[in-house]
């Protein structure tokens, strides 16, 4: 129940195509979902998130669709651009301190994008 | 500049020699975690921290040790280092306790071979 589920593991695109990135989940405690975006030799960092109070959340050319029913999300990259390639990672979590094991983020299994040229 | 600073960046040991991976924030944050990443499998948390000596494991606790004497930092320690132990590993740290709904910032990993 703890599981994310991520898709594709790879995935390349031609520059500016859109790049699509999707996580499933089991537990419906969870209420918050970040993606993370790592570049080789790099450490995970923050790119986007959102609560399931919403549908869909937008920053520039990235944007997450959330469907609570489904326990779906996605990452849309639009207009994919060779810098954009990098190892993107789904995760979640329960934004609760006092429940047992809501301290924690659940990471997806990674889907490596490249942006050809 | 604020960071997660890991060392060592790249590390080739032995199986069953001693190792520590020190792991220190300059962010002033109380929630600090190791995991592991490897092929396949994304991030798996190993052990956290919310405070202060309070430590926990994560989802694959065995074969590996912390402590949290201080905030700033949180060693990960291997007693018994095994090849099934090679992996890159990386250190977190958010604000609070509430790691859900704070950006976690990592360290730059470290690479860790057991022959």
């Amino acid at each position: 129940q703890q599981q994310v589920k991520q898709s594709p593991q790879s995935l390349i695109v031609q520059k500016g195509g859109i790049s699509i990135i999707n996580c499933a989940y089991e537990n419906t405690a969870f209420d918050y979902f970040p993606w993370y975006q790592q570049f080789p030799g790099k450490g995970p960092a923050l790119l986007i998130a959102i609560r399931p109070d919403v549908s869909e959340k937008k920053e520039g050319r990235f944007t997450i669709s959330f469907n609570k029913s489904a326990k779906q999300f996605s990452l849309h990259i639009m207009d994919s651009q060779p810098g954009d390639s990098a190892t993107y990672f789904c995760a979640a979590s329960i934004d609760d301190y006092y429940i047992q094991g809501a301290q924690k983020l659940v990471f997806g299994q990674g889907t490596r994008l490249t942006i050809n040229p | 500049e604020a960071q997660v600073t890991q060392n060592p960046r790249y590390l080739i040991t032995v199986t069953g020699k001693k190792l520590t991976v020190t792991c220190s924030q300059n962010m002033n944050h109380e929630y600090m975690s190791w995991y592991r990443q490897d092929p396949g499998l994304g991030l798996r948390q190993i052990y956290y921290s919310m405070n202060v000596e309070v430590t926990d494991k994560g989802d694959v606790p065995e074969g590996y040790k912390v402590s949290r004497k201080e905030k700033r930092n949180f060693p990960l320690i291997l007693e018994s280092p095994s090849p099934n132990q090679t992996s890159l590993y990386f250190c977190a740290s958010s604000l609070w306790a509430g790691a859900g709904n704070t950006e976690a910032f990592f360290g730059q990993g470290t690479r860790l071979t057991v022959v």
